[in-house]
């Protein structure tokens, strides 16, 4: 069963901070891997996708990298804003299946 | 873009009764829909994946009996809580897989259901 960690399990960062969110997960035989975000009491919000066979994904300020072999992926978040305040969740994936880390809950101190 | 609407979005029921949770495409046909649960600060647990017109498939440790899952046409998926207890509140979020209008497959999640069982 896919196991998955996520490190640190909060974070608070001064406005304006670069910022990168760590992920590890036990079964590599992934198709794809997740990047979502949680705002409290909320829905997910899918920040990025990356497919099995590619080692990056960009969107806008959201960097996200996969080492598939390795069991990692990255979120490296840039020029950190309020707005990013959330719980960020990494997924990896079997098509269309996911299986959640317990995330990172993140505070952007304005 | 794909929607995915859950309803109702909160719910609270009394100890033994059942409640029953909605998830719909709007603007896709979802062949596959996925249920998940979360407890507070943990993480999103998958309880079961659905396939339209077929019966659901449930992860290890989630009872079929307990947890209703009906997917009865291409656009709506239902999850039934029978017999609540306290310890089924939970937060219960579906998540739709299936083609969208352009043809590319499309996967999104719907914004969750909040339980309370007194």
């Amino acid at each position: 069963k896919q196991e998955v960690t996520q490190i640190p399990a909060a974070l608070s960062v001064p406005e304006g901070e670069n910022l990168v969110l760590n992920c590890s997960f036990t079964d590599s035989a992934i198709y794809n891997l997740q990047w979502f975000r949680q705002d409290p009491g909320k829905g997910l919000t899918s920040l990025l996708l990356i497919q099995s066979s590619q080692r990056e994904q960009t969107s806008g300020r959201l960097n996200a990298s996969l080492d598939k072999s390795s069991g990692r992926s990255t979120l490296y978040i840039a020029a950190s804003q309020p707005g990013d305040s959330a719980t960020y969740l990494c997924a990896p994936g079997t098509g269309n299946q996911f299986y959640f880390g317990t995330g990172t809950s993140l505070t952007v101190i304005p | 873009g794909a929607v995915v609407s859950q309803h109702p979005s909160w719910v609270i029921c009394k100890s033994g009764t059942s409640v029953k949770i909605e998830c719909r495409s709007l603007d896709f046909q979802a062949t596959t829909m996925f249920w998940y649960r979360q407890f507070p600060k943990q993480s999103l647990m998958l309880m079961a994946t659905s396939n339209e017109g077929s019966k659901a498939t449930y992860e290890q440790g989630v009872e079929k009996d307990k947890f209703l899952i009906n997917h009865a046409s291409l656009t709506l998926s239902t999850l039934t809580v029978t017999s609540a207890h306290p310890e089924d509140s939970s937060f219960y979020i579906c998540s739709a897989s299936g083609r969208g209008l352009t043809g590319a497959n499309v996967l999104t999640f719907g914004a969750g259901s909040r339980l309370t069982v007194l």
